[in-house]
């Protein structure tokens, strides 16, 4: 499986302002994802990170709030823009090649947002 | 009905317990199935994928039923290092969302000395 790297860890932000995590894995891989997973929740898609275009946004999430990079096949950033509280969660990275049905995650940033 | 949905939980069991987590899925068109694990404060990490013949990989058995849409998971002889939270997993056909994966809302196995 492949080794993946997000960037910060951890992080605690103020209302209004935005964070950009950064996800770095250690080969090309075909697809990557980002989840969130609230307190006491599960995992939900927000999109899928599109090497060259636009990202593809799940329902309920849109571009302006959570504008999505990937400038290549093994890096990738989520910005989280004009925070609430209400953003406080967990986001993960999570990244597929194009020979297995497996996904694999990141570590995770923890963002509390104040 | 939820897209996933499984055992409640949480789990209580005495090491060298067998204990058997049941899940069900809603899209019939569904492609594969995963269990992940996941312990606190930590991200999924792949349990096994799960194989329409059923499939095992030491103490852990996975099974599918696809007529009924259920999947399984028995773990046998617990160990203390088991006690984490097992999430069921779906991918859902390709389409706009290619390998989005639906998470069930985990069920937390506690094993006890």
């Amino acid at each position: 499986s492949a080794v993946i790297s997000q960037k910060p860890s951890r992080d605690i932000c103020q209302r209004g302002t935005s964070l950009t995590i950064q996800c770095q894995v250690d080969s090309q891989v075909t697809m990557m994802f980002w989840y969130r997973q609230q307190p006491g929740q599960s995992l939900t898609l927000i999109a899928t990170a599109n090497q060259g275009s636009e990202a593809t946004y799940e329902s309920g999430f849109v571009i302006d709030k959570f504008p999505i990079s990937r400038p290549n096949l093994t890096f990738s950033t989520l910005t989280v823009s004009n925070m609430s509280p209400e953003d406080s969660s967990i986001y993960l990275c999570s990244v597929k090649t194009v020979d297995a049905y497996e996904q694999y995650f990141g570590p995770g940033t923890r963002l509390t947002v104040t | 009905r939820k897209e996933v949905e499984q055992d409640p939980g949480p789990f209580n069991v005495p090491e060298g317990a067998t204990v058997a987590f049941n899940c069900t899925y809603s899209n019939s068109a569904s492609q594969s199935f995963f269990w992940y694990r996941q312990d606190c404060r930590k991200e999924p990490k792949l349990l096994m994928s799960v194989y329409s013949s059923g499939n095992e990989d030491g103490r852990f058995t996975a099974q599918l039923n696809r007529a009924s849409q259920y999947i399984s998971l028995l773990i046998r002889d617990s160990k203390l290092s088991d006690s984490a939270t097992y999430l069921c997993v779906v991918n859902l056909p390709y389409g706009g969302s290619q390998g989005n994966l639906i998470f069930g809302k985990g069920t937390k196995l506690s094993v006890k000395p």
